[in-house]
């Protein structure tokens, strides 16, 4: 079975612009959650889309935003890039919600 | 969300155990505790989880105090491979948290061959 995947796994954009990410889970899961991890803050929760509806948001800006389809792919954008949004960000996936989730190996964003 | 505590880093010799420690005074009854471990340039992957009762999985074992304050991973015979951050997260399910996971510090293991 596959695992979760995630493009493009590398980025680089200038201030200013807007990036999509985006993340395919594991065939059969529903549920899936996106994450920001930097060396200050760590691992960062974002958000998590369960049958295409945003179930939960971390404390980020309305600047960071996501969708999911009905495939359960999903992407997330974030607009009006700043410095301090360079991080590696990872999505995860589980089969259904309270269960355990599974990672993808990430997209590392760098901000110039 | 309830709270846990990690030491920063331990460090251990190949094929000896590791035992880590994770403090979580707060817990509430509905709280599960799941460990998750990061290798490097890898995202998280699951370890184990458990509620009340010790959990064994073929990666690891979980050893949860009677009071549930506090909890100890253990890794059996350390490997190269076990060189990871490890994260013990507390998940309450009854809460609308859902599949949110709060990640601490962790702690980084350092096996030495």
């Amino acid at each position: 079975k596959a695992g979760v995947t995630q493009t493009p796994r590398y980025l680089i954009k200038t201030r200013g612009q807007q990036v999509t990410l985006s993340c395919s889970p594991i065939s059969g899961h529903r549920s899936v959650s996106w994450y920001q991890q930097t060396p200050g803050q760590g691992l960062q929760f974002l958000f998590e889309y369960f049958s295409e509806t945003q179930r939960n948001k971390g404390n980020f800006p309305g600047r960071f935003s996501g969708r999911q389809f009905s495939n359960s792919r999903s992407e997330m954008n974030v607009s009006t890039l700043e410095l301090g949004d360079s991080a590696l960000y990872l999505c995860a996936s589980s089969l259904v919600r309270d269960y355990e989730q599974y990672f993808g190996p990430g997209t590392r964003l760098t901000v110039t | 969300d309830a709270k846990t505590t990690q030491p920063n880093s331990m460090e251990s010799n190949e094929e000896e155990p590791v035992h880590l420690p994770c403090n979580h005074s707060t817990i509430s009854g509905t709280d599960y505790i799941h460990w998750y471990r990061q290798l490097p340039s890898q995202g998280p992957e699951y370890v184990i989880h458990g509620l009340t009762s010790n959990v064994n999985n073929r990666m690891a074992s979980l050893a949860i105090a009677e009071d549930r304050k506090s909890s100890t991973l253990i890794l059996h015979r350390a490997t190269l491979r076990d060189a990871a951050v490890y994260y013990c997260i507390l998940r309450d399910v009854n809460k609308a948290a859902g599949n949110k996971l709060t990640f601490g510090g962790g702690t980084r293991v350092l096996v030495k061959p």
